[in-house]
């Protein structure tokens, strides 16, 4: 089946550090990527979506500034938290689809600021 | 008004139980309407699409009513192997394909 691979798994940070999340969709090409954050006992929450080739659409209360969303091939997404501060520590995770296909999930990120 | 809404629990229940779980959403434009399964600490897993004649898959069935704008996941014989956090997704009507998650009702299966 379709693969969604997010790297890295686990990443600590010193406050200040700009960190960045790789997406990629390892079988096929992903038209739209999206990126979601959850906080402890949280519902997954979409930050923002992204079409290859396009600047992303963020949500209501994502700073864009903050959340650098490239997503210049079909196969690979980034999110760069910038200067992250300890508030960012979150588990991030991507997903990816192919037109009208169902989205595909990574493994996601867990992100922890010091 | 939360988008999609469920109760967080926690369901505590035995073995072998019948569980039930709720879901509301406010976009009356949505089409797309699934259960997902979150274990700890990992990503989310799709169990199930959400059809408006209501579907099973062994001893899961969903449940669809369109006009109370409510999604609902029976799970019958409860196995310890259940536990986790089930997560009430919807599709959002706009906006591309996004799908938005409820907030996950905690299920505990113990023996």
């Amino acid at each position: 089946g379709a693969v969604v691979s997010q790297h890295p798994s686990w990443v600590i940070c010193k406050s200040g550090t700009s960190v960045k999340i790789e997406c990629r969709s390892l079988d096929f090409q992903a038209t739209t990527m999206f990126w979601y954050r959850q906080f402890p006992k949280q519902s997954l929450m979409l930050m923002a979506t992204s079409n290859e080739g396009s600047k992303a659409t963020y949500e209501q209360g994502v700073e864009k500034d903050k959340f650098l969303i490239n997503h210049a091939s079909l196969t690979l997404s980034t999110l760069t938290v910038t200067s992250a501060h300890p508030e960012d520590s979150s588990f991030y995770i991507c997903s990816a689809r192919s037109g009208a296909q169902p989205q595909h999930f990574g493994d996601g990120t867990r992100l922890s600021i010091l | 008004r939360k988008e999609v809404e469920q109760d967080p629990g926690p369901f505590n229940v035995p073995e072998g139980a019948t569980v039930a779980f709720n879901c509301t959403y406010s976009n009356s434009a949505s089409q797309s309407f699934f259960w997902y399964r979150q274990d700890c600490r990992k990503e989310p897993k799709l169990l199930m699409s959400v059809y408006s004649s209501g579907n099973e898959d062994g001893r899961f069935t969903a449940q669809l009513n369109r006009a109370s704008q409510y999604i609902s996941l029976l799970i019958r014989d409860s196995k310890l192997s259940d536990s986790a956090t089930y997560l009430c997704v919807v599709n959002r009507a706009q906006a591309g394909t996004a799908l938005i998650f409820g907030k996950g009702t905690t299920l505990s299966v113990s023996s």
